[in-house]
Formats: structure tokens, sequence, C-alpha cells
């Protein structure tokens, strides 16, 4: 099994600043990687797939990049609706893994 | 656009049995791997369960493995989950996923 860790749970941040997020897979997951942020009581939304590629509708603020087993997610300049928690996925293969979640708290 | 769409939710006792399921559209659903999803109060989201794109494979986690069912119905686009023998611990949000999540989810909680 891929186990997918998140170093930081919590993350202080301010609005305007630029925030990254790690992510580091056990194995190789190749470029099969996505970022979700989820909000209190909401589905998670998905924001990045394929490492990389922003899914439709979300704010070019965010970006995600790596390859293999280290992915990081940027936010280039936080904004109020950016507070939130967000995971990693790995869907290199069937055994689906999640890392365990940064929260962006003030 | 991949549309993911949960339901059959709700309270059950511990014991008992319980089947959600998941309507799919915007993609061509017999051609896909499907997984079910679930993210249990205050925690991360973990995987349940993997149909291949035909049924013939699946494969569970250790937590639900000979309790849990997943199925698919592809001349309707239908993934269930039939939930047996359920425990507190099952209690959760539950959701389906092609690959990534797109739904809402099905909430199910185990309480007598």
């Amino acid at each position: 099994d891929i186990q997918l860790t998140q170093p930081l749970s919590i993350l202080s941040a301010s609005v305007g600043d630029r925030v990254t997020i790690t992510c580091r897979a056990s194995q190789s997951v190749g470029k099969w990687l996505a970022w979700y942020q989820q909000k209190p009581g909401k589905a998670p939304k998905l924001l990045i797939y394929e490492t990389s590629l922003l899914e439709t509708g979300v704010p070019s603020r965010f970006s995600g990049s790596g390859s293999g087993t280290d992915f990081t997610l940027t936010i280039t300049s936080l904004q109020p609706d950016d507070f939130a928690t967000y995971y990693c996925q790995q869907y290199d293969n069937f055994y689906l893994s999640f890392g365990g979640g940064t929260k962006v708290d003030i | 656009q991949v549309q993911l769409v949960e339901s059959g939710g709700g309270v059950v006792p511990p014991g008992r049995s319980l089947t959600i399921s998941c309507a799919a559209s915007g993609f061509d659903f017999p051609e896909f791997a499907m997984y079910w999803v679930r993210q249990p109060p205050g925690r991360g989201p973990e995987w349940v369960a993997f149909i291949s794109f035909e049924g013939s494979n699946t494969y569970y986690a250790p937590t639900v493995a000979g309790r849990f069912i997943i199925s698919r119905d592809n001349s309707k686009s239908l993934l269930y989950l039939q939930m047996n023998s359920l425990r507190v611990e099952d209690t959760a949000v539950y959701y389906c996923a092609r690959d990534t999540l797109g739904g809402q989810g099905t909430l199910v909680t185990v309480s007598s």
C-alpha cells in the first residue's frame, strides 16, 4: 500500500501570503496525484489532478507540481476563501490513499 | 463533465445492512473502474472498495473485507455498495469515485 504523508497538519498564514503544501508518497505514484480543498461540513473539492492540471473553475492562484514521490500544492496569494483543509490523494493503483490533511489557518 | 450522485444513506442500528448507490453520468461508465471512499467524522478520507470496469475484479480495505460488497450495473451507469454487519465505526460520509472524488456523498450513521 502507498502511504501519503503531509508533514504539516496545520499551517498558519495570512491573506496575500504565498503558501506551499507538501505531500510525500512512500513509493512512486508517477503523475497520478490529486489535491482537494475541504471546508467544514462540505465534500472535498477537487483542485488539481494528474499532479498539475487545474480542475475547471478553480482559480489560477492554485497550482501543483512534482513527480514520483514528492508533490507540492502552491497558492500564490492566499485569499480569505482559501482557509480550509487540503488533502492529497494518489490514484496510481486500486488502493487509493489520502494524505492526513493540512489545515490552512489564520 | 463527470457527475457522480450518491444516495441511500441513513441511520441504521449496529449489525444491520444497508445498500447505497451512485448514479454516474458525463463519461462512458462501462469503460472505467470505480471506487467507494468514505470519510468518518473529523477524519480524512479513506479508500473502501474497488471494482474493475466489467465488474469481474473487486478489492476491499481490510476494515470492510467480508462485510461489504461492491457491484455495478453498466447498463444503468450505477454503482452499489452493500454494507452488511454494520459497526459504529462504519459511520461516515460515503463517496463514489472514478479515480478522484466528485460527488457530495451520502451519510451513513450506525447507531442504536
